[in-house]
């Protein structure tokens, strides 16, 4: 089965920039997508398509894919950028969803 | 407003079943594809099961195949999860959300990304 590794944690300094990874064998062939899920509440979809933005949010995440890796970019950041983060692809008729970043703003 | 709202969530005794429900509204639900999305305690996310807007394409993770049912009926813009044998490691909050679909390359049904969720409901497998 097709597996999805991230780093179980990130931080970064207030007003800079994060990076989180998602590597996968070829990922950069698959449509990724990443959902940040803050403590008590439901998933959130900040980046489908590898780098495309849903309406409502900041033009501060970006994200990029190719090869065996794939990246959630996270640009000046904020406190309440604070959360968990998924990346997710579909592979062999399954959703697979990395194991979850946590993103600590320092 | 777009939005799935889950139900039927509670307390069973392993072996025992239940039926969850996500009402969908704000949204053509009878064209997309939805899925059931469940997180155990302090842990990550693990998808259970897709359906395609017409019922044709239906997939399951391979630790519920055989004992989870996903069903929908598009007239009652709602969602459903049958769960049978229910276990002690099937406790989580179960999600259900959305999403349109795509055909790949050769040809076969393919989901996009999940969008939106619900908030969720709490399933409680315990003796």
């Amino acid at each position: 089965s097709y597996e999805l590794t991230q780093p179980l944690s990130v931080s970064v300094a207030l007003g800079q920039t994060a990076r989180i990874t998602c590597g996968g064998n070829n990922i950069g062939s698959k449509n990724v997508h990443w959902y940040q899920q803050k403590p008590g509440q439901a998933p959130v979809l900040v980046i489908y398509r590898d780098s495309n933005r849903p309406s409502g949010i900041p033009e501060r995440f970006s994200g990029s894919n190719s090869g065996n890796t794939a990246t959630l970019t996270i640009s000046r950041a904020q406190a309440g950028d604070e959360a968990d983060y998924y990346c997710q692809v579909w592979d062999s008729n399954t959703v697979v969803f990395g194991g979850g970043t946590k993103l600590t703003v320092l | 407003d777009v939005q799935v709202v889950e139900s039927g969530g509670g307390l069973v005794k392993p072996g025992e079943s239940l039926r969850l429900s996500c009402a969908a509204s704000g949204f053509s639900f009878s064209s997309y594809s939805m899925h059931w999305v469940r997180q155990a305690p302090g842990k990550g996310l693990e998808w259970v099961s897709c359906i395609s807007s017409s019922s044709t394409s239906i997939y399951y993770a391979d630790s519920v195949k055989g004992r989870f049912t996903i069903s929908r009926d598009n007239a009652k813009n709602s969602l459903y999860l049958q769960m049978n044998s229910l276990r002690a490691e099937d406790t989580a909050v179960y999600y259900c959300a959305s999403s349109n679909n795509y055909y790949d390359r050769s040809g076969y049904w393919a989901p996009n990304w999940l969008d939106p969720w619900g908030q969720g409901t709490l399933v409680t497998v315990s003796s």
